[in-house]
């Protein structure tokens, strides 16, 4: 199937770090991304990885990918109110296709 | 300037209606996509097209009607309007598809609510 696994709800106080785990289907894939969806808007690219990295860091952004267990998960450092949102994976499917993972919702509280 | 811009915003209709969301990219690109946002948040992919060429139709019934007059825009026509329709319709483009050399990053409008009555 194409089944991208998320948790749904993530709580955490600001300052913390975040971690939002992913698991996707497709051993094939040749990038994996982190997505950020706020409020009332679209999508927007926050990371990818190639698949054939195991660790990507960006800032307080560290992607890390487990390819044999299929898992994909973000970590946000110093977690800010700004970070609330939801957070997509994705796996490249075919030449053509993003196929989503449910979404976790980010809440942060001070 | 909006890189994605779908219009309208916001679409109210009665269930049988036919209705259309447009949706205009200037950043170039030659693919561009409709996804679905149900109320879950769910988001599922129906169509894509590469310099106007349907190249992804992914079970969607046939009231929906995707048309690209030209690379730059891809509309999305639905007729006979149903209870399960309401959703948040999300325009996409990126440049090259996905996959392969490209990096494949997706860029999105802010998205199209319908609600069917």
């Amino acid at each position: 199937g194409e089944d991208v696994e998320q948790s749904l709800f993530l709580s955490v106080r600001e300052g913390d770090s975040s971690v939002i785990n992913c698991t996707y289907t497709d051993s094939s894939s040749t990038y994996l991304y982190w997505y950020k969806q706020e409020p009332g808007a679209g999508l927007q690219l926050l990371t990818y990885i190639f698949s054939n990295m195991d660790m990507k860091q960006d800032q307080r952004l560290t992607v890390l990918l487990n390819k044999k267990d299929k898992h994909l998960s973000l970590r946000i450092a110093d977690t800010q109110t700004g970070d609330s949102a939801i957070y997509f994976c994705a796996e490249s499917i075919d030449t053509d296709k993003l196929i989503f993972g449910t979404g976790t919702r980010l809440q942060v509280f001070p | 300037d909006t890189a994605v811009s779908q219009t309208p915003k916001y679409l109210v209709t009665q269930m049988g209606n036919d209705k259309s969301i447009k949706c205009e990219q200037n950043l170039g690109h030659d693919t561009m996509y409709w996804y679905k946002q149900d109320s879950k948040k769910f988001l599922k992919i129906m169509f894509s097209y590469n310099n106007k060429e349907l190249i992804i139709n992914e079970t969607v019934p046939n009231r929906f009607s995707p048309k690209s007059p030209d690379k730059a825009h891809l509309n999305l026509h639905i007729n006979s309007l149903e209870l399960g329709d309401s959703a948040v319709y999300f325009c996409a483009s990126s440049q090259g598809g996905i996959g392969g050399s490209n990096t494949g990053e997706l860029f999105f409008g802010e998205g199209s609510r319908l609600t069917v009555l």
